[in-house]
């Protein structure tokens, strides 16, 4: 059973950096079948794929267009987890974050409110 | 504006049958396999269907999934009242745009 547990502030102040992290049990962020996404919700943007890095004998990422250039999906595979950093961030930022194994596995949600 | 469209919301009495309909394009839905999720309030989205059809293990086979050109179909029967929840219908899109896309959610209610 894959559990993915997602750690990180909950408060941002405009113009800064977006983090958070999932760390993952009962498999592996090297995992040659499985790629780790984070994807966003908010009542005006409804659900959003932001991204995801996979490992396929070198490590890939995908962004999504929409957060393209402010947006960056890191492994960490000494503590088999993955982190979100989205940078320049304004309040339409704002949004419950989840991380996603393949989108059969999702972390428990993070609410983030950009603000100052 | 999502780019897969869905009813906002559908609704039948317990132990009927609903169908939630998914549209898209050449560049998703028709090339792509379709997953289908459940949001319980309050709660992240659960995978329901994956490959247009299949069901991961613990889902019950009251859900059921189907495609046809650009569109999708995700069925219910013998509706429940824990099947109160939101749906969505997700793919990959091969535009220039690209990336998983989600349709906008529909709301499923038992009358």
């Amino acid at each position: 059973q894959v559990q993915l547990q997602q750690s990180g502030p909950r408060l941002v102040k405009p113009s800064q950096t977006l983090s958070l992290t999932c760390a993952i049990a009962g498999d592996s962020v090297s995992s040659n079948s499985a790629a780790w996404n984070w994807i966003r919700q908010s009542p005006s943007r409804g659900l959003e794929w932001l991204g995801r890095t996979y490992y396929r004998s070198k490590w890939y990422n995908d962004y999504a267009i929409s957060v393209r250039g402010r947006i960056t999906i890191n492994p960490d595979t000494s503590k088999n987890q993955f982190s979100l950093h989205l940078n320049s961030v304004t309040p339409e930022d704002t949004a419950v974050y989840y991380c996603s194994r393949n989108t059969d596995y999702w972390g428990q949600g993070t609410l983030v409110t950009v603000s100052s | 504006q999502s780019v897969l469209t869905q009813p906002p919301s559908v609704s039948a009495a317990p132990g009927q049958k609903v169908t939630v309909s998914c549209s898209g394009s050449s560049s998703n839905i028709e090339n792509n396999y379709i997953s289908w999720y459940q949001q319980l309030p309050g709660t992240a989205p659960k995978l329901l269907i994956y490959d247009n059809n299949k069901r991961p293990s613990g889902i019950p086979d009251r859900f059921s999934g189907s495609k046809s050109g650009t569109s999708a179909t995700l069925g219910i029967t013998g509706l429940q009242t824990g099947d109160e929840a939101d749906y969505y219908c997700g793919t990959w899109d091969r535009s220039l745009t690209g990336g998983y896309v989600f349709g906008g959610g529909t709301k499923v209610s038992v009358l």
